[in-house]
């Protein structure tokens, strides 16, 4: 299994600014995921963080909307930039484990990052 | 795109089984059936995944039809702390941009 701790759990922000959020797991891991689960609404994929290279983003999200950064196989960022209401939302960071029989391709979730833009 | 359909809501007395079907028509062959919960503010937590064969684990079973076209997931004794929104997601390898979560099932267990 993993443990992954996010920073914040929570802010409010004002239009117009930029939140980094921090993403931290207990192991090293290959694969780290950004999800937003905007108010009422399922999860949706934003991006995949990958070690020493660019992240690979889904359709609707860009590099200079959401940076991300991953440093290592333990930790990485998301930025919400030159944010609006609109982006009021929770910020996941998930990871897949691989390899073992028993959590063939599971993912686990951290338990987020509530975000309020005013 | 969704490949599942599920309730959009439930009920389930405390200590009863709760029964969450789930459809997915579609699924092919190498492809998994995962089931997922999220509890209100919390991360999804994985709950269970099968290909062909019913699975038991210390949370809930899974039941998967022969022609594989629709699960159930059976949590036998439901709690309180079992009220959530269930996600029945099919998938195959790796990589996040396969675990596509649709609506779910929202699941309130009742006292």
């Amino acid at each position: 299994s993993a443990v992954i701790s996010q920073k914040p759990s929570r802010d409010i922000c004002q239009r117009g600014t930029s939140l980094t959020i921090q993403c931290q797991v207990d192991s090293q891991v290959t694969m780290m995921f950004w999800y937003r689960q905007q108010p009422g609404q399922s999860l949706t994929l934003i991006a995949t963080a990958n070690q020493g290279s660019e992240a690979t983003y889904e359709s609707g999200f860009v590099i200079d909307k959401f940076p991300i950064s991953r440093p290592n196989l333990t930790f990485s960022t998301l930025t919400v930039s030159n944010m609006s209401p609109e982006d009021s939302s929770i910020y996941l960071c998930s990871v897949e484990i691989l390899g073992t029989a028993r959590y063939y391709n599971e993912q686990f979730f951290g338990p987020g990052t509530r975000l309020t833009v005013l | 795109d969704a490949k599942t359909t599920q309730p959009t809501s439930m009920d389930c007395a405390e200590g009863r089984a709760a029964n969450l079907p789930c459809n997915h028509s579609t699924i092919s062959g190498n492809e998994y059936v995962y089931w997922y919960r999220q509890i209100h503010s919390q991360g999804p937590q994985y709950i269970i995944h099968g290909l062909k064969n019913n699975e038991t684990n210390e949370m809930a079973s899974l039941i998967i039809t022969e022609d594989r076209k629709s699960s159930t997931l059976i949590l036998p004794h439901a709690t309180l702390r079992d009220t959530a929104v269930y996600y029945c997601i099919v998938r195959v390898g790796t990589g996040a941009n396969n675990l596509f979560f649709g609506t779910g099932t929202r699941l309130t267990v009742i006292p």
